[in-house]
């Protein structure tokens, strides 16, 4: 059975600071990974899609990187802001038959302060 | 940002009462989910529906029942609330273009049966 850990569970920095986000998965016989963000009460929004032939994927301030083979995926944040506070989810897919499953971390809850 | 809706947002009910969570997109996609997620826990599939007339219950064991009428319409329903049923409940859609289907969330409802 898959699991996702995601560590820390919770992180708080101070503005401007470039700060890392951490995830592992058990199975690494996956098809993609992804990375999401979900604001207090609200849903989750996409930020990156890591293909499992990939070793990263880049969007603004943010980088995700993947070592498939470990086990680990890495949230890179540029120059954090305030705006940046939420909780970050990662989610990998596996495929089970002729289906596919997307297993979620818990989270980390990131706090950057001014 | 993405047009998938759900209502009510927060829901106080009391133990017994039929509930009806409703989830509405307007991106005429295919695909739609409901997962469940308690605080700081990982977010679990409990429905799913690949189009119209189509319903598959998820990973976790849940007593909701879900329908689809419409390609825009995807509610769900306990017909007799508990306090086990305390939880969030996010819908999801996507444009199912195979295993990099992008999911978009609407904001959830927070449910709690006293």
């Amino acid at each position: 059975k898959q699991e996702v850990t995601q560590i820390p569970a919770a992180l708080s920095v101070p503005e401007g600071e470039n700060l890392v986000l951490n995830c592992s998965f058990t199975d690494s016989a996956i098809y993609n990974l992804q990375w999401f963000r979900q604001d207090p009460g609200k849903g989750l929004t996409s930020l990156l899609l890591i293909q499992s032939s990939q070793r990263e994927q880049t969007s603004g301030r943010l980088n995700a990187s993947l070592d498939k083979s470990s086990g680990r995926s890495t949230l890179y944040i540029a120059a954090s802001q305030p705006g940046d506070s939420a909780t970050y989810l990662c989610a990998v897919r596996v495929i089970t038959g002729t289906a596919s499953k997307l297993t979620f971390g818990t989270g980390t809850r990131l706090q950057v302060t001014l | 940002e993405a047009d998938i809706y759900q209502t009510p947002r927060y829901l106080v009910i009391g133990t017994g009462k039929k509930i009806t969570l409703e989830c509405s997109q307007t991106m005429g996609h295919d695909k739609m989910y409901w997962y469940q997620q308690d605080p700081g826990m990982e977010l679990h599939l409990i429905h799913y529906s690949y189009g119209v007339n189509s319903t598959e219950k998820g990973d976790l064991s849940s007593e909701s029942t879900v329908s689809r009428i419409r390609t825009e319409h995807f509610p769900l329903t306990l017909e007799s609330a508990r306090p086990s049923h305390t939880s969030q409940y996010l819908c999801a859609s996507s444009e199912y273009k195979g295993l990099n289907e992008k999911l978009f969330f609407g904001s959830g409802t927070q449910l709690s049966v006293l």
